[in-house]
């Protein structure tokens, strides 16, 4: 079957560094997603991951490893802004998006 | 990015009635999807909308629930038929580009249902 894991909560201090961890169990892979969802909002897209490896954008980064069926949202230098839930979703084929339950990051002060 | 437009933005309708949802985006896309989002908790596939065919629908979800057109490649519509408080959710419909993997997600509807 097809199965998604993410943590349902984390905090974190401003400026600091926090990692954000996903596994997954599929049959057909065809890439792994990042999304940020601030409350009230619509999902904004941050990495998308093919490959295995590190893919760095800024203050984000994301992990993929296939092997091991685990991927990791990276953020750094931490803003009260990046309080908001960041959603885990591989692409099992056609382009069909299955999401893990979302991981709500509270940014303290 | 794709810019996406849904309309409408939010609606309070009643039981046992039915609102039809549209989703526009800025460019010819490959693949429009529509999504479900219920309080508190995260996304899940209603279906694929097809142009110009009939729509492909995920387990749990049926055409007679949730009739989805798509006449042309920047234009679908999602309608929730017969409206129950269960269907209380956001809707947000999702395009993915040519050449490209990623995908993008519409501002969402959010519905309540009384």
């Amino acid at each position: 079957g097809q199965n998604i894991d993410q943590p349902t909560e984390m905090t974190a201090t401003e400026g600091a560094i926090v990692q954000i961890n996903c596994t997954y169990q599929t049959s057909g892979f065809n890439g792994l997603f990042w999304y940020q969802q601030h409350a009230g909002e619509a999902p904004t897209f941050l990495s998308y991951n093919v490959l295995d490896g590190l893919e760095e954008k800024g203050r984000f980064s994301s992990f993929l490893s296939r092997s091991k069926g685990y991927s990791y949202l990276l953020l750094k230098e931490l803003q009260m802004k990046d309080s908001a839930s960041y959603l885990c979703a591989f692409s099992g084929g056609y382009n069909k998006l299955i999401f893990g339950a979302g991981t709500r990051l509270a940014v303290h002060p | 990015s794709a810019v996406i437009s849904q309309k409408p933005s939010r609606d309070i309708c009643q039981r046992g009635t039915s609102l039809t949802i549209q989703c526009q985006v800025d460019s010819q896309v490959t693949m429009m999807f529509w999504y479900r989002q219920q309080p508190g908790q995260s996304l899940t596939l209603i279906a694929t909308a097809n142009q110009g065919s009939e729509a492909t629908y995920e387990s749990g979800f049926v055409i007679d629930k949730f009739p989805i057109s798509r006449p042309n490649l920047t234009f679908s519509t999602l309608t929730v038929s017969n409206m129950s408080p269960e269907d209380s959710s956001i809707y947000l419909c999702s395009v993915v580009r040519q050449s490209t993997d990623t995908q993008y997600f519409g501002p969402g509807t959010r519905l309540t249902v009384l």
